[in-house]
């Protein structure tokens, strides 16, 4: 069966502090591999996602940067922390295109402070 | 990409009572899914819509895919307090992500 791992559950940052999220993947081949934020009590934003190593598509522009070093890796990265970066992260993964179900990490809450 | 609205934003129910979250589109969706996140969670896949007037039953939800494949809903019979949470609807854009609505929070109070 595949899982979804996600690391760290929680993560206390201070302005301007570099960040990294990662996201790994088990049991499957060349998934498509998903970074969201929810705001506290909002919906789900897409920031990016890989349909392969190497490839990433951003959806919304801001300081923070996606990275796929392999086929079931996922990298979350940002080199200066805002305030506005605060929220629940969560790595997502699926086969095929969007009509295919999404399988989500447990996420990473971040605060910025 | 197609947008979603999803409506309404938050309910709250007795346990025992009926609920019902909506998803409307302006323009004709090719598929539909619905997820569930539960307080402090993750979202959770709960299943797809595929076809015009498509329902779907997973034990006391109800999924229907509208004929016009514009609107989709989710009804729970009799809710009880295992179903806080809040319900997306999620439709595809063609490509490989998916546009969630903005949610229904469920609240059930016993």
């Amino acid at each position: 069966s595949q899982t979804i791992h996600q690391w760290p559950a929680t993560l206390v940052q201070p302005v301007g502090s570099p960040l990294s999220l990662e996201c790994t993947v088990e049991g499957t081949s060349n998934p498509n591999l998903y970074w969201y934020r929810q705001a506290a009590g909002r919906g789900l934003q897409l920031l990016f996602y890989s349909v392969g190593i190497g490839q990433i598509s951003s959806e919304v522009p801001q300081n923070l940067s996606a990275s796929r070093p392999q086929d079931r890796q996922f990298i979350l990265s940002s080199k200066k922390l805002l305030l506005s970066d605060s929220g629940f992260y969560l790595c997502a993964w699926s086969r095929g295109r969007g009509n295919q179900p999404q399988h989500f990490g447990d996420g990473t809450r971040l605060s910025i402070l | 990409g197609q947008q979603v609205m999803q409506i309404p934003q938050y309910q709250h129910v007795q346990e025992g009572e009926d609920f019902t979250t909506y998803c409307n589109s302006s323009t004709t969706l090719s598929n539909i899914q619905w997820y569930k996140q539960r307080p402090g969670g993750h979202p959770v896949f709960l299943i797809q819509l595929v076809k015009s007037g498509e329902v779907k039953k997973q034990k006391r939800l109800t999924f229907q895919f509208g004929e016009a494949k514009k609107n989709s809903s989710l009804h729970i019979t009799a809710t009880q307090t295992t179903d806080v949470g809040t319900y997306f609807c999620a439709l595809s854009n063609s490509g490989y992500a998916l546009n969630f609505g903005k949610g229904t929070s469920l609240l059930v109070t016993p």
